[in-house]
């Protein structure tokens, strides 16, 4: 039952252009929703996040849009630069457990051709 | 400020044997988790804290026990390590704000044989 879901293992982007990584979620209490950016031999490190009430949050050249009626969220790079290769996790949580219990989708492996 | 800090980095452990994820942290948030992430999947919640003294299960608890006895520390323990156990575990810190990000470890590497 896997509640969040990237169905694309991985992406390949030439520098200069956009990356667009996806995600799906199951769950309507999900309401917040976030990225995280892994490299190999470290943990993740936080990126982005947006809460329910918004369908889009932006900080420098990343930007999160989310599509509530459609249960989708994507984060979009641009431009997209090598030191952006990295492992991309999606995580959701919900209100009521008041826990902050993240989700997480299987990741996309983005790689930056120079 | 380490943030968040996990020891050992890597560890081979053989079937059967037992050990103990250290996790501490120094940025005295409330909430603390253990996670682990095997080959092409996401990372499966095994165990939070919301508190000193308050443990519970995540996603996949089987063959872990946690406790939580200070705010700043929150080991993992194996009991009969299993071939399955083998994976990366990270362990994470959060506030009590609500909506917010989870800070993670440098993670361990555990195998199994």
């Amino acid at each position: 039952d896997q509640q969040v879901k990237q169905n694309s293992p991985s992406l390949s982007v030439q520098e200069g252009r956009i990356s667009i990584l996806n995600c799906d979620y199951t769950n309507s209490m999900f309401d917040y929703f976030l990225w995280y950016k892994k490299y190999p031999a470290e943990g993740p490190t936080f990126l982005i996040s947006i809460s329910s009430i918004k369908d889009k949050n932006e900080d420098g050249r990343f930007t999160v849009f989310l599509n509530k009626s459609a249960k989708h969220l994507s984060l979009h790079i641009v431009p997209s630069q090598p030191g952006d290769s990295a492992v991309y996790f999606c995580a959701a949580s919900a209100k009521g457990g008041a826990t902050n219990k993240l989700i997480f989708g299987t990741g996309t492996l983005l790689a930056v051709q120079p | 400020n380490a943030g968040v800090t996990q020891t050992p980095k890597f560890r081979i452990l053989k079937i059967g044997q037992s050990m103990t994820l250290q996790c501490a942290q120094d940025m005295n948030h409330n909430y603390m988790y253990w996670y682990r992430q095997d080959p092409g999947m996401g990372l499966k919640l095994i165990y939070y804290s919301v508190g000193a003294g308050i443990t519970d299960k995540g996603e996949v608890p089987n063959g872990y026990n946690v406790s939580r006895s200070t705010t700043e520390d929150f080991p993992l323990r194996l009991e009969l390590a299993a071939p399955s156990q083998t994976s990366v575990y990270f362990c994470a810190t959060g506030t009590t704000s609500g909506n917010t990000e989870a800070f993670f470890g440098q993670g361990t590497r555990l195998t199994v044989v």
